[in-house]
């Protein structure tokens, strides 16, 4: 099976845009979750989301939204971006039911000039 | 709220030797996982081992073992016979458990530990 892929793999950005960056989990996973990395503030759980619907949701601003489509590819959103959001964004799939294992995928480089 | 700590932020060993990496969690909830996750430089993090809290034994995976301590709230990782491909950050992270075991996709991250291996 393919892993999991996201798209694009480096993204750059100004201040005040938009950006939306996809996330395709492994063929039968339902459900996909997103996470923020950065140096200073490690790991942090964003939002996941199992048949189209969000399940869970992190602390971060509305400014970040997400989505799932009926083929259980997600995309994330960020509005109105700042410098801060400077991160590498992970998404992560796997079956969904019950306790799986989250496949990673490899991430993309968003960086906010 | 859970939180999970990695007290250690840099270790190194040499090749062929053992290495321990700390962490301690602190939760009010009863179920839950616990995980060691690797991501080299390239960046793709992959699942090391899991331990699922009900369970007394520690889980073990070839060359990695845990040491699960529930009352001390500590999951320390143990690579035996290092090699030069384990170099990379180890996060430990927590996941709790839902009723119906069920857990809805949340990874509770520590800081990281960037571990390096010399040959």
């Amino acid at each position: 099976k393919a892993g999991v892929t996201q798209t694009p793999r480096y993204l750059i950005k100004t201040r005040g845009q938009q950006v939306t960056l996809s996330c395709s989990p492994i063929s039968g996973h339902r459900s996909v979750s997103w996470y923020q990395q950065t140096p200073g503030q490690g790991l942090q759980f964003l939002f996941e989301y199992f048949s189209e619907t969000q399940r869970n949701k992190g602390n971060f601003p509305g400014r970040f939204s997400g989505r799932q489509f009926s083929n259980s590819r997600s995309e994330m959103n960020v509005s109105t971006l700042e410098l801060g959001d400077s991160a590498l964004y992970l998404c992560a799939s796997s079956e969904g039911d019950h306790y799986n294992e989250q496949f990673f995928g490899p991430g993309t480089r968003l960086t906010v000039l | 709220a859970q939180t999970v700590t990695q007290s250690q932020p840099e270790m190194s060993v040499q090749e062929a030797e053992t290495v321990t990496l700390s962490c301690t969690y602190d939760t009010s909830e009863n179920n839950y996982y616990l995980f060691w996750y690797k991501q080299p430089p390239s960046r793709q993090m992959i699942l090391v081992i899991r331990q699922e809290a009900y369970k007394q034994q520690n889980a073990t995976e070839n060359r990695f073992s845990v040491n699960f301590q529930k009352a001390a709230k500590s999951f320390s990782l143990k690579i035996s016979d290092s090699q030069l491909g384990d170099t990379a950050m180890y996060f430990c992270a927590f996941m709790k458990r839902n009723a119906g075991g069920t857990s809805y996709g949340k990874l509770t991250f520590g800081q990281g530990t960037i571990l390096t291996v010399h040959p």
